[in-house]
């Protein structure tokens, strides 16, 4: 097992495109969340499911994101028309359980969205 | 809701020192767990080391220690001997363990303290 892997590491896109960013979690993993961070600061929380169950959005999530776990495996976060705004990077996490004691969540190495 | 607050934007020690990392957290929940997480430049973040909120023992790993005072809702970071390799962001982080509140199960972090090594 290697981890939680995200994909693409970087990208690049003009205002107005929409871009789409994958994370496979750590295998078995049932929880997965999404994380944006912006340079200097904490990561803030976006969204997380469990399995294929979309539990809580942030209200940082306008309705030009979105964010899918067809099969309970991989994910998919998508923003439609991005703004400036948007750039940050993009943190995917994984842990197993439903978040009691014990279960540490696993973090990507994240995917750098930056909008020219 | 709940906040962590870290006061110290950046750090410097010289190697093989000790330095300390400040965090202090709001909640009203008893039960959750308190973590310090390492983010290297460029590199994915760490779980340096946890404490649950039940335990009255501090957390120990290696050279790296907290202080947990629950009362004053504080949660300070320890590293002694420093060493180049603990050069990173580090950022403290709390998680609920209230199973009826919106924020159970997720993280929430702190603005992180960049920690400088000197040779």
């Amino acid at each position: 097992d290697t981890g939680v892997s995200q994909d693409p590491r970087h990208k690049i896109t003009k205002r107005g495109q929409n871009v789409t960013f994958r994370c496979d979690p750590i295998s078995e993993h049932n929880r997965l969340y999404w994380y944006r961070q912006t340079l200097g600061q904490g990561p803030e929380f976006l969204t997380y499911f469990q399995n294929e169950a979309q539990l809580e959005k942030s209200r940082l999530l306008s309705d030009r994101f979105s964010a899918e776990r067809p099969k309970g495996s991989f994910s998919t976060l998508e923003i439609q028309r991005t703004e400036q705004g948007d750039s940050a990077m993009y943190l995917c996490a994984s842990s197993l359980g439903s978040g009691g004691y014990g279960n540490t969540i696993y973090f990507g190495e994240g995917s750098w969205l930056t909008v020219v | 809701a709940q906040t962590v607050t870290q006061s110290q934007p950046e750090m410097s020690v010289q190697e093989a020192e000790t330095v300390t990392l400040s965090c202090t957290y709001d909640t009203s929940e008893s039960d959750y767990y308190l973590f310090w997480y390492k983010q290297p430049p460029s590199r994915q973040m760490i779980l340096v080391i946890r404490q649950e909120a039940y335990k009255q023992q501090n957390a120990t790993e290696n050279r790296f220690s907290v202080n947990f005072q629950k009362a004053a809702k504080s949660f300070s970071l320890k590293i002694s001997d420093s060493q180049l390799g603990d050069a990173a962001m580090y950022f403290c982080a709390y998680r609920s363990l209230n199973t009826g509140g919106t924020s159970y199960g997720k993280l929430t972090f702190g603005q992180g303290t960049i920690l400088t090594v000197h040779p």
